[in-house]
C-alpha cells in the first residue's frame, strides 16, 4: 500500500499570496496516477488536477500541479478567498488507491 | 455528463450489515473501462477509499476492510452498491460513491453528494 503524507497540515496564508502543499509517496506512484481535490465544508471533493499535473475542466489557472514519482506539489498562485477549503492528494496508480490526510488552507 | 447518487438507510443498527446503492446516470454503468468506487469520511476527518468495481466485475478492496466489504454491479439498473457487514460505531461516516473512467488517466472522475449513515442502536 502506498502511504501518502501531506504537507503542512495547515497552511494560513493572505489574498493574493502563493500556496504550496506537498504530497511525499512512500513508494513511486505509478504513471503519475495522483490527483489532487478540493473540498469545502459539507460537499464532494471536487478533482482539481490529474495524472500529477493536468488541469481538470473549468479549474481556474491559479491552480497547478507538478512532480513524480515520490515528490508531488499543488500550487495555488494567487490565493482567492474562496480557495478557502481542505485539500487531498490521492495515488489511483496502485490498489488499494489511497489519500493524503489533507492540508488545510485557510486565508487570512 | 454522468451524475451519481447515493441511497440507503441513514441509521443502522450495531452488528448488522450496511447496504448502500449508488444510481449512475447520463452513460452506461457497462461502459468499458470504468471503475466505481466507494469511499468513506468520518465526521470532521479525512477521506478513506473502500474499494471499486471494475466495469469487468473485478474488485479491489481496502484491505482494512476487505473482510467485510462486497461491492457489486446491477448493470439492469445501472447500479453499484456496497455492502459493509459487522457495523459498529466506527463505521459511522459519510459515504460517498465516484466514478473514474474510461481508463486511470483523462480525468474523468465523478462523484456522489454523498450519504450519512449513523450506526446506533
Amino acid at each position: 500500500e502506498i502511504v501518502l503524507t501531506q504537507s503542512p497540515a495547515t497552511l494560513s496564508l493572505s489574498p493574493g499570496e502563493r500556496a504550496t502543499l506537498s504530497c511525499g509517496a512512500s513508494h513511486s506512484v505509478s504513471s503519475s496516477y495522483l490527483a489532487w481535490y478540493q473540498q469545502k465544508p459539507g460537499l464532494a471533493p471536487r478533482l482539481l488536477i490529474y495524472d500529477a499535473s493536468s488541469r481538470a475542466t473549468g479549474v481556474p489557472d491559479r491552480f497547478s500541479g507538478s512532480g513524480s514519482g515520490t515528490g508531488f506539489t499543488l500550487t495555488i498562485s494567487r490565493l482567492e478567498p474562496e480557495d478557502c477549503a481542505v485539500y487531498y492528494c490521492q495515488q489511483y496508480g496502485s490498489s488499494p488507491w489511497t489519500f493524503g490526510q489533507g492540508t488545510k488552507v485557510e486565508i487570512k | 455528463q454522468v451524475q451519481l447518487q447515493e441511497s440507503g438507510p441513514g441509521l443502522v443498527k450495531p452488528s448488522q450489515t450496511l447496504s448502500l446503492t449508488c444510481t449512475v446516470s447520463g452513460g452506461s454503468i457497462s461502459s468499458g473501462g470504468y471503475y466505481w468506487s466507494w469511499i468513506r469520511q468520518h465526521p470532521g476527518k479525512g477521506l478513506e477509499w473502500i474499494g471499486y468495481i471494475y466495469y469487468s466485475g473485478s474488485t479491489y478492496y481496502n484491505p482494512s476492510l476487505k473482510s467485510r466489504v462486497t461491492i457489486s454491479v446491477d448493470t439492469s439498473k445501472n447500479q453499484f452498491s456496497l455492502k459493509l457487514s459487522s457495523v459498529t460505531a466506527a463505521d459511522t461516516a459519510v459515504y460517498y460513491c465516484a466514478g473514474r473512467g474510461p481508463g486511470l488517466g483523462g480525468g474523468g472522475d465523478y462523484w456522489g453528494q454523498g450519504t450519512l449513515v449513523t450506526v446506533s442502536s
